[in-house]
């Protein structure tokens, strides 16, 4: 078993729809991180999170530590939004381990 | 923030030879971190630099086929030696300055 799943594997909406990617994870970490990954483009990192709720525009992270989740809404989807979406887990000693990404297309 | 120039963007290259890839940080870090994406995959680990020591290596990557030097705490690069068809992958650098930063990516494709 991975050491973070990640939820949706893949997934089409249609624009304006809430979408939310499921993010779990089985080991002690100090943070989790949120990236997005465009084709061809490089990797931007969306949100860091260690507890709680961040918000960024239409873009919604939030993390349960006991539960050992997290989840990246995106609220009124567009086009735009269309990447592959990666969480990943910053284990004590500062190493990263990577979901296996959510590959989301939004349809106009 | 950290914007990082990683190089080339892209390269073809022959079975047999090396290619290095340089990432230039625009601020001083501790650790940046080499990834490796193949296609349809996440990414997967390849090393630690640290500067100043040798950098870590994980299960699966060495030293000999993926030499890493760091000088300074801007820069590392990273070389692909004795390339092979199966090395044919995204390379990425990454830095971890409260959030995390990557550089755009090498594309390499061995013939």
């Amino acid at each position: 078993k991975n050491e973070v799943e990640q939820s949706p594997q893949n997934l089409t909406a249609q624009e304006g729809e809430f979408i939310t990617i499921n993010c779990s994870y089985s080991v002690g970490i100090s943070a989790l991180h949120w990236l997005q990954q465009h084709p061809g483009g490089g990797i931007v990192s969306l949100f860091m999170l260690s507890s709680g709720k961040k918000k960024h525009g239409r873009l919604i992270a939030t993390i349960n530590i006991q539960e050992k989740h997290s989840s990246l809404h995106i609220t009124a989807s567009h086009p735009r939004d269309s990447a592959v979406y990666i969480c990943a887990a910053l284990k004590y000693g500062n190493k990263l381990v990577f979901g296996a990404g959510t590959i989301l297309r939004v349809k106009s | 923030s950290a914007v990082i120039s990683q190089k080339p963007s892209r390269d073809i290259c022959q079975r047999g030879t090396s290619l290095t890839i340089q990432c230039q940080v625009d601020s001083q870090v501790t650790m940046m971190f080499w990834y490796r994406q193949q296609p349809g995959q996440s990414l997967t680990l390849i090393a630690t630099a640290n500067q100043g020591s040798e950098a870590t290596y994980e299960s699966g990557f060495v030293i000999d086929k993926f030499p890493i030097s760091r000088p300074n705490l801007t820069f590392s690069t990273l070389t692909v030696s004795n390339m092979s068809p199966e090395d044919s992958s995204i390379y990425l650098c990454s830095v971890l300055n409260e959030k995390l930063f990557f550089g755009s990516g090498t594309q390499l494709s061995v013939l």
